[in-house]
């Protein structure tokens, strides 16, 4: 929601352009990483995830890239559409039985028509 | 919203006051998880259920407690709500625990 919008770095693209979102994760046990969109006002939507055997996954106009040396998270979004508009955040999910989630604080992506 | 619903949408309530949010989901997913998000923060796990009658608690759980008596039905109790549980409130269903669905999310303002 708004609320959550403060503070977040803000990245501003062209509409038609390509946008790349990053994420510094923290664990380098984890091994499943999803990235999630949230609209002002609704809950995370679920956008694509990779598991840590992977270096790249590609969904529709979505391409998530891994790299497990510096613990980097990558979401690339191509042609950004103005609904495209939202906060951006990755998470880290570790262990096996009993999970533990890590959350990032996000990214705003703002689509210049 | 991958069928889960939260109610209510919208809470003030005063500090002191024993406040339930609902999350009801029509998946029929065992995992069911509580979060909260304030700015600065990422979503932070609050208590999750693993099952009816079974559940554990999160990072943040003090001041909170859950209850599940059915499946499709889990829910948030603050004890005696304080200023600093204002807060958005996520509840987050799941199938399998790698991948969780949010719900619309539950605004609360503690005065």
């Amino acid at each position: 929601g708004e609320s959550v919008g403060l503070h977040l770095p803000t990245l501003s693209v062209q509409e038609g352009d390509n946008s790349i979102i990053n994420c510094a994760y923290s664990n380098s046990a984890s091994d499943y990483f999803i990235w999630y969109k949230q609209e002002s006002g609704k809950g995370p939507q679920f956008i694509i995830d990779i598991r840590s055997n992977m270096d790249k996954r590609q969904g529709q106009r979505v391409t998530v890239l891994l790299n497990k040396t510096v613990k980097h998270l990558s979401l690339q979004i191509a042609a950004t559409q103005p609904g495209d508009s939202a906060v951006y955040f990755c998470a880290e999910i570790s262990g096996s039985g009993t999970y533990k989630y890590i959350f990032g604080t996000g990214t705003r992506l703002k689509v210049l028509a | 919203d991958a069928g889960i619903t939260q109610s209510p949408r919208h809470k003030v309530t005063e500090t002191g006051t024993p406040v339930t949010l609902r999350c009801h989901q029509t998946e029929n997913h065992r995992y069911m998880y509580w979060y909260r998000q304030d700015p600065g923060h990422g979503l932070r796990l609050i208590h999750y259920s693993y099952g009816v009658k079974d559940t554990d608690k999160g990072e943040v759980s003090d001041g909170y407690s859950v209850s599940r008596s059915k499946t499709e039905d889990f829910l948030l109790t603050l004890e005696s709500a304080t200023s600093s549980q204002t807060s958005v409130y996520f509840c987050a269903i799941s199938d399998r625990p790698e991948t969780q669905y949010f719900g619309p999310g539950t605004r609360l303002l503690v005065l």
